[in-house]
């Protein structure tokens, strides 16, 4: 079956824009969870979503948001886009339980400039 | 809280040698941990996972770990690397509400 698929793969913006990337989890999957992969700070998570509703939620600040719709598919927004924003960002999907195996997509690479 | 530190940023191994790669975790409840592996431009792979039950967990391309309570540690574990297995390796630990916290990652680079 398909895998967790992440649109786009690459995106440049600049600073002050706002970004929405997607995630289409793996057919079946009402979980989705959004990761922050940089260099620096390694990767650090986001939020989860489950049947629509955010369930958990990282140390980020407002900008970054997300949601998921009745078909299970995510997106996460980053509005006032800043140069520290620049890094990839994955999404995981899962059946929900808790200890349920988490399957990641490829990610999307952000640059800022 | 939770954390992970994964005790060496790089470790370089020749081919067909045994490799460790470390993990410590500081929790104060229990725990159920991870290891998955990222290949250059990839997302993450779960190689395997302890949630309860036998110490030593078996995964995938011939790996494995021991969950170690009283120094609390998850060292994975291969006897026989491969040069295919070069890649970044992360700990994980989960907190317990649908979210991980990885350790910062040890970069295996195995060279013939």
């Amino acid at each position: 079956k398909a895998g967790v698929t992440q649109t786009p793969r690459y995106l440049i913006k600049t600073r002050g824009q706002q970004v929405t990337l997607s995630c289409s989890p793996i057919s079946g999957h009402r979980s989705v969870s959004w990761y922050q992969q940089t260099p620096g700070q390694g990767l650090q998570f986001l939020f989860e979503y489950f049947s629509e509703t955010q369930r958990n939620k990282g140390n980020f600040p407002g900008r970054f948001s997300g949601r998921q719709f009745s078909n299970s598919r995510s997106e996460m927004n980053v509005s006032t886009l800043e140069l520290g924003d620049s890094a990839l960002y994955l999404c995981a999907s899962s059946l929900g339980g808790q200890w349920t195996e988490a399957f990641f997509g490829q990610g999307t690479r952000l640059t800022v400039v | 809280a939770q954390s992970v530190t994964q005790l060496d940023s790089q470790v370089p191994v020749f081919e067909e040698a045994p490799v460790e790669l470390r993990c410590n975790y500081s929790s104060s409840v229990s725990v159920y941990l991870f290891w998955y592996v990222q290949y250059p431009n990839q997302g993450l792979q779960l190689l395997l996972k302890y949630l309860s039950g036998s110490t030593l967990v078996k995964g995938i391309n011939g790996f494995e770990a021991e969950f170690n309570k009283s120094q609390t540690s998850f060292h994975l574990r291969k006897p026989s690397v491969h040069i295919s297995d070069t890649a970044e390796y992360f700990c994980a630990v989960s907190r317990g509400v649908y979210a991980l916290n990885f350790g910062k990652g040890t970069s295996l680079l195995v060279t013939p």
